[in-house]
């Protein structure tokens, strides 16, 4: 199985400061066929499923805040929200789905400093 | 509008089983393969396994190979997920969620059920 591991576990960002999370898989999610990293990021609130942020690494889904961005290829990858808002406090996951079984970066935790 | 609403919170005894519902509306539902994930708590996502529900066919992963089963009822656009054999490290929060391009099975999941509790205590 690829490994994704996410650092930080968690920080603490003021209100409309950048705030990055990191993603390294165990090897590379990048199909050279397509040139498309299969690597996804979700915002999850508490008592809430996770929702879809972005995908394709790089790609924000329909009616995401452009304040949400991802970046990188490969093994590693970043998301980062350039200006934090007090509803983005949440936990990120990142995900890859190059190989079964799709698995999920441990998380994480985003709050207000 | 696209959802997906799974049956409500259950509790079970170890050994026994739970079902799971997941009643998806507003799209095709034998266009989209279905997902579960499983979040104990406090914890991270954890696959299960997908089925196609054109075809009925499935993945699903190799940790609970023999005591998940996922199945549908197109009739009614509701996937199931099974899982046999309960043990207290099953107490997590269920999820099923649609693969976002028709007809993959490996892609990200862009709509998610709200979950089922399922806790497992004797």
């Amino acid at each position: 199985d690829i490994v994704m591991t996410q650092s930080p576990v968690s920080l603490a960002v003021s209100l409309g400061e950048r705030a990055t999370i990191n993603c390294k898989s165990s090897q590379s999610v990048l199909h050279t066929s397509n040139n498309k990293n299969y690597l996804a990021w979700y915002q999850q609130k508490p008592g809430q499923p996770p929702t879809l942020l972005i995908y394709w690494a790089s790609t924000r889904e329909s009616g995401v805040p452009d304040r949400f961005s991802g970046s990188g290829s490969g093994t590693d990858f970043t998301l980062t929200i350039s200006s934090l808002q007090a509803e983005d406090v949440a936990i990120y996951f990142c995900q890859q789905y190059y190989i079964t079984p799709p698995t999920f970066g441990q998380g994480t935790k985003v709050e207000i400093k | 509008q696209v959802h997906l609403v799974q049956s409500g919170a259950e509790v079970k005894e170890p050994g026994t089983s739970v079902k799971v519902s997941c009643k998806a509306s507003g799209y095709s539902f034998t266009g989209y393969y279905l997902h579960w994930v499983r979040q104990a708590p406090g914890q991270g996502l954890e696959w299960l396994g997908w089925i196609n529900p054109n075809s009925g066919g499935t993945e699903y992963a190799l940790k609970f190979r023999g005591r998940v089963t996922m199945t549908r009822d197109t009739s009614i656009s509701t996937a199931y997920m099974e899982l046999n054999r309960l043990r207290s490290d099953d107490t997590a929060i269920y999820f099923c969620a649609r693969d976002m391009s028709p007809r993959v099975g490996t892609d990200a999941f862009d709509i998610w059920g709200q979950g089922t509790m399922v806790i497992v205590s004797s």
